[in-house]
């Protein structure tokens, strides 16, 4: 699976946007990218997947490059329930000789402050 | 909605003791993975699961074995727990299958074990 490379930490105002940057620049053709947030003591919690179309849902959007070397997870307002550890992560669709695991790096720590 | 279900949030063990970490997924997912999660260390797999019966060693599975007797149901055990093995323990499952390969994995809320 493609590295990936994210800044340690971030911070953002409540109720502001928060934009999470992430470098995958040895990606290739059939790997997704998949944004995973973990508050602390708690497991891992899926937000949102592409694969080259940004894409949105209910927690957050997903905005792709259109050479797919990088990708930016956006929070539209923040809450300082956001405050959590984000990671990105590139990879295969399961199936074949891919199960489907995870390598998870040391992800971004974004607080949000009041 | 998904529910991947460890059956401790938190447990407290002792040294030679051995250790049963039960998950139990409802999605009839055929993968299943046990992940720990050590500060500074990241994510690292232990074992994976894709079949009833089915197991691969992941990065780091000294110490450890697995149990898939049901597909809903994926135990990690220690054999005889020691202190570096003092973590928090993640299940998550997926599955390879159709239009689901692309999801993603879902984990459980974890189990912090710690071994005196």
């Amino acid at each position: 699976d493609a590295k990936t490379t994210q800044p340690p930490s971030m911070d953002c105002a409540e109720g502001r946007a928060a934009n999470l940057p992430c470098n995958h620049s040895t990606i290739s053709g059939n790997e997704y990218v998949y944004w995973y947030r973990q508050i602390h003591s708690q497991g891992p919690q899926y937000i949102i997947h592409g694969l080259k179309n940004n894409e949105t849902n209910e927690m957050a959007s997903l905005i792709i490059t259109e050479d797919r070397k990088s990708s930016t997870l956006i929070l539209p307002h923040a809450t300082l329930r956001d405050t959590a550890v984000y990671y990105c992560i590139v990879r295969v669709a399961a199936g074949g000789t891919s199960y489907g695991k995870l390598t998870f790096g040391q992800g971004t720590i974004l607080t949000v402050h009041p | 909605d998904v529910k991947v279900t460890q059956s401790s949030r938190y447990l407290v063990k002792r040294t030679g003791e051995k250790v049963f970490l039960e998950c139990v997924q409802d999605m009839d997912h055929e993968n299943m993975f046990w992940y720990r999660q050590d500060p500074g260390l990241g994510l690292r797999l232990i074992y994976f699961s894709y079949d009833v019966k089915m197991k691969e060693k992941g990065d780091i599975p000294e110490g450890y074995s697995v149990s898939r007797e049901k597909k809903e149901r994926f135990s990690l055990i220690l054999e005889s727990a020691s202190t570096n093995q003092t973590s928090m323990y993640l299940c998550a499952s997926i599955s390879p299958r159709g239009r689901e390969r692309n999801q993603p994995q879902h984990f459980g809320d974890g189990t912090r074990l710690s071994i005196l």
